[in-house]
């Protein structure tokens, strides 16, 4: 069976300080990868997505990047984080090239921004 | 543009009746349909889906349907047990050779002994 693993679960950072949030997938091959982010009182909003090694996408302009190093790592990074992004990051993944499958989702991690 | 709506922040309902939970759909060409639930400090859980090309779809306690021409889908929840008080987020799929959610910002049902 396919698991999914994103560490840490809480992350305390001041502002200004670097990012590195990481995702690892076990279980399935080339596995389509997400990363969201849900804000307090909010739904889930995607913030970048991959099809593969090294191809990220953008979903929205922000102060965040992603990559891609290895078919089942998925990496979250920022050089220098805002007070803005603080939330409840999710990493997802989904079976590729398949329509109509769900994403199945890590655990999170609880980001703070003092 | 919230193009998927839960317009209940809450529900609560008494354990063995029904839950129904609502969402509703702006974007015409959205083409799966989904549920998750989630419980604090985890992640979202995949519970049901539904294609466009249905109405009704059925997994043991929890039904989905969905009404196109309304643009709107439904959670019911048959008997209700207090395990399965959690925030419940739909989503909507648009399938432009890759898969995109849009979610919706969560009904949070409490299920009481």
């Amino acid at each position: 069976s396919q698991t999914i693993h994103q560490w840490p679960a809480t992350l305390v950072q001041p502002v200004g300080s670097p990012l590195s949030l990481e995702c690892t997938v076990e279980g399935t091959s080339n596995p389509n990868l997400y990363w969201y982010r849900q804000a307090a009182g909010r739904g889930l909003q995607l913030l970048f997505y991959s099809v593969g090694i090294g191809q990220i996408s953008s979903e929205v302009p922000q102060n965040l990047s992603a990559s891609r190093p290895q078919d089942r790592q998925f990496i979250l990074s920022s050089k220098k984080l805002l007070l803005s992004d603080s939330g409840f990051y999710l990493c997802a993944w989904s079976r590729a090239r398949v329509r109509n499958q769900p994403q199945h989702f890590g655990d999170g991690t609880r980001l703070s921004i003092l | 543009d919230q193009q998927v709506k839960q317009n209940s922040p809450s529900l609560s309902v008494q354990e063995g009746r029904i839950s129904i939970l609502n969402c509703d759909y702006t974007n015409s060409m959205f083409d799966y349909f989904l549920w998750y639930k989630k419980y604090p400090a985890e992640g979202p859980t995949f519970l049901i889906s539904i294609s466009s090309i249905k109405d009704k779809n059925e997994d043991g306690r929890f039904t989905v349907f969905l009404n196109k021409s309304a643009k709107h889908l439904s959670l019911h929840i048959v008997p209700s047990q207090p395990g399965d008080s959690a925030v419940y987020f739909c989503a909507a799929s648009l399938n432009t050779g890759f898969q995109k959610l849009v979610f919706g910002t969560g009904t949070r049902l409490l299920v009481s002994p």
